[in-house]
């Protein structure tokens, strides 16, 4: 069954520190992946997708077919980088979401 | 266009009763999805329309939903016979088939007493 795996409901570090928010995914195919970002009162947009292989506020994200993973990477956290993070996978034309991570970014 | 739109925000009713929500997209989007979270979870997909034809529907849509989008414009989600496992945040969102990105509105937060 396709699946999305967002093992940590949450993630706590100090500004300055490397996060690593985890996502697993089982898909028959070849998946298009996202990450989806939520901030407080605001709703859910998109940080990044992994066929654009951009850098989005400094995030980045690497699909690892191997390891079925799609990681979202920074390495050196913000404040303002606190929120709730979404690994997504589309399959046909929907999207299947995580269960969410929260990052708190402590000053 | 500020985005896709949702209303109403919050709507609270009481158990039985049908309630009924709106979703206008990002125009030009002709694809239109409605998703459903519950606290703790991620946005679960209910059903997308492209145009005005609706192409899936998931196992989650019980018979007392039902979606529409008459004019491939906005859409309406009605749930009847509500019941308490209904409330949660219903999601709306629309994409353009490229790049098919789906963008989200801000929610309508259902619950049901």
């Amino acid at each position: 069954a396709q699946r999305v795996t967002q093992p940590e409901k949450l993630l706590s570090v100090f500004k300055g520190a490397p996060v690593e928010l985890k996502c697993n995914y089982s898909y028959s195919g070849s998946p298009e992946l996202f990450w989806y970002v939520q901030y407080s009162r605001q709703r859910l947009q998109l940080l990044l997708r992994h066929i654009s292989r951009e850098s989005i506020k400094g995030f980045t994200a690497d699909l690892n077919k191997g390891e079925t993973s799609f990681h979202l990477k920074k390495p050196f956290a913000q404040e303002e980088d606190s929120a709730m993070y979404y690994c997504a996978l589309k399959d046909t034309d929907k999207l299947i979401f995580g269960t969410g991570t929260r990052l708190q970014v402590f000053p | 266009d500020t985005g896709v739109s949702q209303d109403p925000r919050h709507k609270i009713t009481k158990r039985g009763q049908n309630v009924t929500f709106r979703c206008d997209p990002i125009s030009e989007h002709n694809r239109l999805y409605w998703y459903r979270q519950t606290l703790g979870q991620g946005p679960e997909f209910l059903t997308y329309f492209q145009n005005e034809a609706q192409l899936e529907k998931s196992r989650l849509l019980s018979d007392r939903f039902s979606a529409e989008r008459p004019k491939g414009s906005f859409s309406t989600l009605e749930i009847q016979r509500t019941e308490q496992g209904d409330s949660a945040m219903y999601l709306c969102a629309s994409s353009s088939p490229v790049p098919n990105i789906q963008y989200f509105g801000a929610g309508t937060r259902l619950s049901v007493l």
